[in-house]
């Protein structure tokens, strides 16, 4: 079965441009959580869906950026007008479990976008 | 805020030592877990532990969650160079918040198994 997919696996924009990440979660997986890995450090809290819901955005840095999860599968993170201090590994993980995960439904993570803003 | 602290942030051995690595923290967790990551790789689920003084196995490894569930320990015997990799433990919500898996992530370990 396939896990978590993250798109593009690496990328680089210039300062001040804006980024899209991509996330296809585990088909059927309910709760979606979007993680930021900073080189050396263990993952950060971004941002958590319960299907299309966002139920809590409290950990994203600045209003650049967004996420959106529309039909309640696929996730996007945008980045608008990126920094430098945005350069990081952004990790996007699904639970099956209607509540965020559970013992028996834990977070499954994708391999992550890095990127680079130069 | 509630933080995580690990220790040691490195760790180089030779295959076949024993080590133990260690996840501290002054806030109480409902759960945690420990995930190992390898790079250009997403963080795997080793293990979650939700009962204070709990001791899971899991072949060579055992991982601890101290009795008030605010620090765990995870016990590798006769590392193996496959052991290699980064080493995070995470907790969930203090006990007796809502818990959802809005993980609190230590900064990691970084172990390096020679043959």
């Amino acid at each position: 079965g396939a896990g978590v997919s993250q798109s593009p696996r690496y990328k680089v924009a210039k300062r001040g441009q804006d980024v899209a990440l991509r996330c296809d979660p585990i088909s059927g997986h309910v709760s979606l959580f979007w993680y930021q890995q900073a080189l050396g450090q263990g993952p950060e809290f971004l941002t958590y869906f319960q299907n299309e819901a966002q139920l809590d955005k409290s950990g994203l840095p600045s209003d650049r950026f967004f996420a959106e999860r529309p039909e309640g599968s696929v996730s996007t993170l945008k980045i608008q007008r990126t920094q430098q201090e945005d350069s990081a590994v952004y990790l996007c993980a699904s639970s099956l479990a209607d509540r965020g995960i559970s013992y028996n439904s834990p977070l499954h993570f994708g391999n992550g976008t890095r990127l680079t803003v130069t | 805020t509630q933080l995580l602290e690990q220790s040691p942030q490195f760790l180089s051995i030779q295959e076949g030592e024993n080590l133990t690595v260690y996840c501290n923290s002054s806030s109480v967790f409902s759960s945690l877990q420990w995930y190992r990551q390898e790079p250009g790789e997403g963080p795997v689920l080793l293990v979650t532990v939700v009962t204070g003084g709990e001791v899971k196995k899991l072949k060579r490894l055992t991982f601890q969650f101290g009795d008030a569930r605010k620090d765990s320990s995870l016990h590798i015997t006769a590392a193996q160079p496959g052991d290699t990799g980064l080493y995070l433990c995470a907790g969930d919500k203090d006990a007796g918040g809502t818990s959802y898996g809005k993980l609190t992530f230590g900064q990691g370990t970084i172990l390096t198994v020679h043959p």
